[in-house]
């Protein structure tokens, strides 16, 4: 069975471009959320979407959207990057909303910004 | 201001021993609580829950404590394998919000043989 999978693994990308990274959720999830995690921190809550809606928005700017598609995959989009925008994004698909337990990781997009 | 902390960056541990990993939350809001383990180059993998009705769970080796007045948990390994060396993250959640899980800054165990 497929887990959650991102795309791309790696990315770098200069001061105020922009970039689009990609989550496809374990089949059947409906639910996917977004954390960034800084070197040495823990991840850090951007975004969640259920049934393609926004559930849910941590403290970042408005730099940062994401929306969900309706096979429940989804994107987050950052623009006018700056360097400390670079860290790990981190994709986790889960059956429903506001379920406790039962969130999947997927290995995470590694961005660069120059 | 960080929600959810773990004050030791790292911990070592001689194999067949106990690893205890601390947590500590400032948020009396939080009321289900989470584990995770991440390899390098992994995303975090769910290991252990509880929920603040509970003061004890318990998962094969893995075992959580609760303590709600001290607002603190931590995760007892027993015993402690190689396999374990990786960093843990700690994480809280208030029940009825959206799945936002807040993260601790990791404990890095290594298990020595």
């Amino acid at each position: 069975d497929a887990g959650v999978t991102q795309s791309p693994t790696h990315l770098i990308k200069t001061r105020g471009q922009h970039v689009t990274l990609r989550c496809s959720p374990i089949s059947g999830h409906k639910s996917v959320s977004w954390y960034q995690q800084v070197l040495g921190q823990g991840p850090q809550f951007i975004f969640q979407y259920y049934e393609k809606e926004e559930r849910g928005r941590g403290n970042f700017p408005d730099r940062f959207s994401a929306r969900q598609f309706p096979n429940y995959s989804s994107e987050l989009n950052v623009n006018a990057l700056l360097l400390g925008d670079s860290a790990l994004y981190l994709c986790a698909s889960s059956l429903v909303s506001g379920l406790e337990v039962g969130q999947f990781f997927g290995p995470g997009t590694r961005l660069t910004v120059l | 201001d960080q929600q959810v902390k773990q004050n030791s960056p790292s911990l070592s541990v001689q194999e067949g021993r106990i690893s205890i990993l601390n947590c500590d939350y400032t948020n009396s809001m939080f009321d289900y609580f989470l584990w995770y383990k991440k390899y390098p180059a992994e995303g975090p993998t769910f290991l252990i829950s509880i929920s603040s009705i509970k003061d004890k769970n318990e998962d094969g080796r893995f075992t959580v404590f609760l303590n709600k007045s001290a607002k603190h948990l931590s995760l007892h390994i027993v015993p402690s394998q190689p396999g374990d060396s990786a960093v843990y993250f700690c994480a809280a959640t208030e029940s009825g919000t959206a799945s936002k899980l807040t993260f601790g800054t990791g404990t890095r165990l290594q298990v020595m043989l």
